[in-house]
């Protein structure tokens, strides 16, 4: 299985100022048939379930604030929120769909100083 | 809008089997990929396996021998099967839809359920 490692764990930031995640995998998830890379962001909100924010590496999902963006290449990859807002906490997880089975980095947990 | 939507037992008793059932509203089921994935407390997120709308199934190895996926798309539903439970099998089980872009090879998860819990106990 493709393991994904995610940096830090916890993240405690200030309202207005900018926040970035890492993601590495243990295989690179770069698809050289179509040229594209396996790699997703998900924002689990406190109580809720996982939403999509970022698919393909950096394909923003519908209604998703521009102040989110996903970059990367092979094994690493980073989630920048260019000013993080009170209802950007929650845990972000990065996830690979190159190969099955799917897997998920082990969670970013975001919150405000 | 699109919306799933689990049901099922909160509680199931050791090596008994799990059965969940996951309703669609909003959409067809055509075409799409109907995923399970679970989620133990304060852990982080499994995938169990996908049925596509054909029937067809994809399972994690680590589950395979103990899963068994189906749809129905004439009810607009799809189901989860789990044999011999053990307490690490305790996990909030969510539904969710995966969906290719035409210009993309793999499917991503566009719409979740919200989750339910189910407990091992005896």
């Amino acid at each position: 299985d493709i393991v994904m490692t995610q940096i830090p764990l916890s993240l405690p930031v200030t309202p207005g100022e900018p926040a970035s995640i890492s993601c590495t995998s243990s295989q690179s998830l770069f698809d050289s048939d179509d040229a594209s890379t396996y790699l997703d962001w998900y924002l689990q909100k406190p109580g809720q379930s996982p939403q999509l924010l970022i698919h393909t590496l950096f394909y923003r999902a519908s209604g998703v604030p521009d102040r989110f963006s996903g970059s990367g290449s092979g094994t690493e990859f980073t989630l920048k929120i260019s000013r993080v807002e009170a209802e950007d906490v929650g845990v972000y997880f990065c996830m690979q769909r190159i190969e099955f089975p799917i897997t998920f980095g082990q969670g970013t947990r975001l919150e405000i100083k | 809008q699109v919306q799933l939507q689990e049901s099922g037992p909160g509680l199931v008793k050791p090596s008994e089997t799990l059965s969940l059932t996951c309703t669609v509203s909003g959409d067809s089921m055509d075409s799409y990929y109907w995923n399970w994935i679970r989620q133990p407390p304060g852990k982080g997120l499994e995938w169990i396996g996908y049925v596509y709308y054909s029937g067809s199934t994809n399972y994690n190895p680590s589950l395979k021998s103990r899963v068994t996926m189906s749809v129905d798309t004439s009810k607009n539903q799809f189901s989860l099967k789990v044999t011999s439970m053990t307490a690490a099998d305790t996990a909030v089980y969510y539904c969710a839809r995966g969906f290719i872009e035409e210009q993309f090879a793999v499917f991503y998860f566009d719409y979740w359920g919200q989750g339910t819990l189910v407990s091992v106990s005896s």
